[in-house]
Order: C-alpha cells, then sequence, then structure tokens
C-alpha cells in the first residue's frame, strides 16, 4: 500500500529552527507538496521538490532525497504564527497525490 | 478574485438527510477536487474533475455525487447522510506552476459536517 510518515507532534522555541521529516512509500513518484494548514483553516501551498536536493524559500527550506524516499521541511528563525500543521504529500506514478497526516508544530514564547 | 468559495461553512444534518455543498472558483482552473479531512488522518479524495462535463471517482467516494456543468462550480452531494459522513470537507481547484511545473492546489475554506 502507500504510506506517508510524518510526526504527529512537535514542539519548538520562537526564533529556534525545526526539522519535520516525512517519508514515503508510494507506487512511483512525480513530486512531493508540503502544505500549511493553521487550525480550522485551509491548506496552504509552501513548496514542491521534484528533484534530489535542497529548495530555499525564505525561512523555509525543504529538501528531497528520492533514493531514500524522503523529505524534510526546514523552518528557521521560527515566529508564534508558524504554529499549524503541516502536511506532506506525494504524486504517485497516476499522478494521484497521497497525502501524510500531518505535523503539528507548537511554538513556545 | 476570491479564489475557491465553499458553503456553507457549518451544518448539521440527521441521519438519512441530504444536501449539497457548494464549491465555485473564479480562477479558471480545469482541475478540481473535493476531499475530507478527518483527525489524525490525511485528506482523502473523494471524486475529481478535469475539466466541464467531467467527474472521476477518487478514493473514498461512496455516499457521494458530484456534476460539473461549468469550469466554476463542483457541488458535492450526500444523497442519504450517515455519521461516517461527519467531517471537515475542502473543495480545491488547480493549476500546473508556470516554473516547476507542479499541480498546485488552492483550497477552499472548508465545510464543517456533523451528522447526529
Amino acid at each position: 500500500g502507500q504510506n506517508i510518515d510524518q510526526p504527529t507532534e512537535m514542539t519548538a522555541t520562537e526564533g529556534a529552527i525545526v526539522q519535520i521529516n516525512c517519508t514515503y512509500q508510494t507506487s512511483g513518484f512525480n513530486g512531493l507538496f508540503w502544505y500549511q494548514q493553521h487550525a480550522g483553516e485551509a491548506p496552504t501551498f509552501l513548496s514542491y521538490n521534484v528533484l534530489d536536493g535542497l529548495e530555499e524559500k525564505g525561512r523555509f527550506s525543504s529538501f528531497l532525497s528520492r533514493s531514500k524516499g524522503y523529505s524534510y521541511l526546514l523552518l528557521k528563525e521560527l515566529q508564534m504564527k508558524d504554529s499549524a500543521s503541516y502536511l506532506c504529500a506525494v504524486t504517485d506514478s497516476n499522478y494521484q497525490l497521497i497525502w501524510g497526516a500531518g505535523t503539528k508544530l507548537i511554538i513556545k514564547p | 478574485n476570491a479564489g475557491v468559495t465553499q458553503t456553507p461553512k457549518f451544518r448539521i444534518l440527521k441521519i438519512g438527510q441530504s444536501m449539497t455543498l457548494q464549491c465555485t472558483q473564479d480562477m479558471n482552473h480545469n482541475y478540481m477536487y473535493w476531499y475530507r479531512q478527518d483527525p489524525g488522518m490525511g485528506l482523502k479524495l473523494i471524486y475529481y474533475s478535469v475539466g466541464a462535463g467531467i467527474t472521476d471517482k477518487g478514493e473514498v467516494p461512496n455516499g457521494y455525487n458530484v456534476s460539473r456543468s461549468t469550469t466554476e462550480d463542483f457541488p458535492l452531494r450526500l444523497e442519504l447522510a450517515a455519521p461516517s459522513q461527519t467531517s471537515v470537507y475542502f473543495c480545491a481547484s488547480s493549476y500546473s506552476d508556470s516554473i516547476s511545473g507542479a499541480n498546485v492546489l488552492t483550497f477552499g475554506a472548508g465545510s464543517r459536517l456533523t451528522v447526529l
């Protein structure tokens, strides 16, 4: 079966750095997405990786290793507004999007 | 642009009742989707559409129906509501990013449905 694993919850301190991991086992691979979802709101697009390596976008970076079935989202200079759930999703060989359950990130002052 | 608009935001149904969740987008996106989100689980695809007049089942279509008569509108119908359909429903549309080629989803604000 197809599977995406992420930690359920993480806690970090304002101003610090946090890394949210995502491992996947899917039938084929055509790209990996990270979305941010604040409580009670809709998911919003953060990043996309299709080739191995690091994609940097301001305070957020996303890394992909296709051979290891692994990605991480790196958040720097954490702010209170970064408290949210972070959803990892993979596009499989049929271009269907498979979603992880999300990682709830709690930021403490 | 309003983006993706869903109504209603909240609804309580009795078992066996029917209702339609409305979804409309003003971005001229061809692809539209309905997802449900349950606590502790990833988003599950109910139905999707690649364009007006074309719809396809997703992972969890049972108990739902959709139609796509126009590019803008993609309503989701629950015919006989069951407690298992208590969930948060998201409508989304997607575009292909011109630089990365990624199929990026834009979501509506969600509809919280409770079936009692």
